[in-house]
């Protein structure tokens, strides 16, 4: 049972560019959270959502940040015209049920120049 | 706005017991403990979790106070690739709601 699959694993765009990560969650699992984790500090969450629904959206920044994950495929986050802040590791977790255990994906490193 | 404060960074031996204390002091009733752990900058992984009894797996026991305010890790045999950060998360929310919110953690460095 493969686990939970993020990529690219690393992203290099320019200030302005748009910038789109994937999150595929493990088998049987309908829950997808994402989270941002900034060099040295802990995980901060963003978003919460279930197959075609937005169930949390308290962490996620006002603007140029938006989620989905639609009834097929995978779970995107997406980041319009990046500026340098939003240089960070970007992390997807998935559980079976919302409440249940989270087991996260190895990340996404995006660098904006 | 964490719920849990942890040490910042603890050593031990390869070999002995590591006790990685978390307190929760603002803990609800229903809300659980869940510890993860991030080696180098890896994806967070799974230890274990609780509500208000011990709890114990393969990789680790949970030892919860009576007062559900604070709890203790334990990896009974630390080895020098249980180095990593170690978080104590409370989840927080209602059914259907539910979220971590996570601390700062503590970087535990296991020495040879």
């Amino acid at each position: 049972n493969a686990g939970v699959m993020q990529n690219p694993r690393h992203l290099v765009r320019r200030r302005g560019q748009e910038a789109r990560l994937r999150c595929s969650p493990m088998k049987g699992h309908s829950h997808v959270y994402w989270y941002r984790q900034l060099p040295e500090e802990g995980l901060k969450f963003m978003v919460y959502l279930q197959k075609e629904n937005i169930i949390d959206e308290s962490g996620m920044p006002k603007e140029r940040f938006s989620a989905e994950f639609p009834k097929e495929g995978p779970s995107i986050l997406r980041i319009q015209q990046v500026v340098r802040g939003d240089s960070a590791a970007y992390f997807c977790a998935s559980s079976p049920q919302g409440g249940e255990t989270q087991y996260f994906g190895p990340g996404t490193r995006l660098l904006v120049l | 706005d964490a719920k849990t404060t942890q040490p910042p960074s603890m050593d031990c031996a390869e070999g002995r017991a590591a006790n990685l204390p978390c307190n929760h002091s603002t803990i609800s009733g229903n809300e659980y403990v869940y510890w993860y752990r991030q080696i180098h900058s890896q994806g967070p992984q799974y230890i274990i979790h609780g509500l208000k009894n011990n709890e114990t797996n393969e990789m680790a026991s949970l030892i919860i106070t009576e007062d559900r305010k604070s709890s203790t890790l334990i990896l009974p045999h630390a080895t020098l690739r249980d180095t990593a950060v170690y978080y104590c998360i409370v989840r927080v929310g209602t059914s259907g709601t539910y979220k971590y919110i996570f601390g700062t953690g503590t970087r535990l460095k296991v020495l040879a």
